[in-house]
């Protein structure tokens, strides 16, 4: 079962600062944030992650609630080229835990012009 | 800046037939890995590959699916007898180590007639 939840699809305006939700409530202490995405059928592409601090990092900025249970992934400024499906991921980093990662339906973000 | 590639880009088969998927990893990544995705559907984590061995396989990993990686580069996946239930992209992920973001190739496209 996805231990993620994210709306199925956002739209944003070109220029615009485009924010993507994600809920996690049942994240474990061990557990780190990880935002990839996916344009048009290529193979997924790494955003950022992270585990209870705010990441920043030049695609994107990760902002993690204090309670962990959920996560916004920024884009500053939107470009038609951001227009992806965009998935949120919780993961065990070593120690256990699954080894591949285990994707989700993802938000559909389209960038309008 | 260093990517994962495979070859081929689109392959057609027909039922029955063998096929093998080949991916060249990134050269100094430890850990590889097999996903697929139907088309609509979510990526699917298949296997993953360290020290020459598998490490984890989900259940669509049956024994008709294995891999190899046959010398210092190359990481194969080969369908013994595909079924047109087998057409899908599939990519292949390498990370140097499991605290490392992965990174995909730009998937094969199966289609099985």
């Amino acid at each position: 079962d996805a231990k993620t939840t994210q709306p199925p699809s956002m739209d944003c305006a070109e220029g615009r600062a485009a924010n993507l939700p994600c809920n996690h409530s049942t994240i474990s202490g061990n557990e780190y944030v990880y935002w990839y995405r996916q344009i048009h059928s290529q193979g997924p592409q790494y955003i950022i992650h992270g585990l209870k601090n705010n990441e920043t990092n030049e695609m994107a900025s990760l902002i993690i609630t204090e309670d962990r249970k959920s996560s916004t992934l920024i884009l500053p400024h939107a470009t038609l080229r951001d227009t992806a499906v965009y998935y949120c991921i919780v993961r065990v980093l070593s120690g256990g835990g699954a080894d591949g990662l285990t994707f989700g339906k993802g938000t559909h973000l389209i960038i309008q012009p | 800046e260093p990517e994962v590639t495979q070859t081929p880009s689109h392959q057609v088969t027909q039922m029955g037939q063998e096929v093998i998927l080949r991916c060249v990893p990134i050269s100094n990544h430890l850990y590889f890995y097999w996903y697929r995705q139907i088309l609509g559907q979510k990526v699917e984590f298949l296997v993953s590959f360290y020290n020459n061995e598998i490490s984890e396989k989900s259940e669509i990993f049956d024994d008709q699916f294995s891999v190899e990686r046959p010398d210092g580069s190359n990481f194969t996946l080969k369908i013994r007898s595909t079924k047109l239930e087998d057409s899908a992209m599939y990519f292949c992920a390498s990370i140097v180590d499991r605290r490392t973001e992965a990174f995909f190739g730009q998937g094969t496209r199966l289609t099985v007639v």
